[in-house]
């Protein structure tokens, strides 16, 4: 079973920085999930990457197969970027787990 | 195009009891996961139905169960609740099961007292 570990736990940090969150994980995968949960529970996809780098207005996704690594990269930071968020990786050759998440990054970003 | 949709949204329950939870996927989607979410195991997964047919389960205990409809909505049913067992359920939906993009629904939040 992979084992999908990120980095750091809690982040706070304020409005305008640079956030970046990491993700690792220990078996090869063919792609790899970034998610955002908002207090509430909702969870929403944000990229599925499977190399190189994803943009999606302020929110950059990388990706390292070699390394088993991810980033997820938020530029100018706002306070409506607070949430929690989690990498995810599929099971191994249509494998029987289902996704494996990491537990998550709990961002908060104040004004 | 509506979203994946799950009932009751809360739910609270004692011991012992049995909970039956629904989703319904987005229109067209024929794969349905389920996972629970606590705050000290993250999320985890617990089965995934395709077609009326339970593909994958995860390791969970048979007091876990689910089935899917010929329209694909979903349920998952847990017997003899723990206390353990509070946690948020998500269901999340797909076209076929590739994992390549799963749409998640709000969740349920069971609370067993």
């Amino acid at each position: 079973k992979n084992e999908v570990e990120q980095s750091p736990q809690n982040l706070t940090a304020q409005e305008g920085e640079f956030i970046t969150i990491n993700c690792s994980y220990s078996v090869g995968i063919s792609a790899l999930h970034w998610l955002q949960q908002h207090p509430g529970g909702g969870i929403v996809s944000l990229f599925m990457l499977s190399s190189g780098k994803k943009k999606h207005g302020r929110l950059i996704a990388t990706i390292n197969i070699q390394e088993k690594h991810s980033s997820l990269h938020i530029t100018a930071s706002h306070p409506r970027d607070s949430a929690v968020y989690i990498c995810a990786v599929p099971p191994r050759g249509g494998g029987a787990d289902g996704l494996t998440f990491g537990k998550g990054t709990h961002l908060i970003i104040q004004p | 195009k509506a979203g994946v949709t799950q009932t009751p949204r809360y739910l609270i329950k004692t011991r012992g009891q049995q909970v039956t939870l629904s989703c319904s996927p987005i229109s067209g989607h024929r794969s349905v996961s389920w996972y629970q979410q606590t705050p000290g195991q993250g999320l985890q997964f617990l089965f995934e139905y395709f077609s009326e047919t339970q593909r994958n389960k995860g390791n969970f205990p048979g007091r876990f169960s689910g089935r899917q409809f010929s329209n694909s909505r979903s349920e998952m049913n847990v017997s003899t609740l723990e206390l353990g067992d509070s946690a948020l359920y998500l269901c999340a939906s797909e076209g076929t099961p590739s994992y390549n993009e799963q749409f998640f629904g709000p969740g349920t939040r069971l609370t067993v007292l």
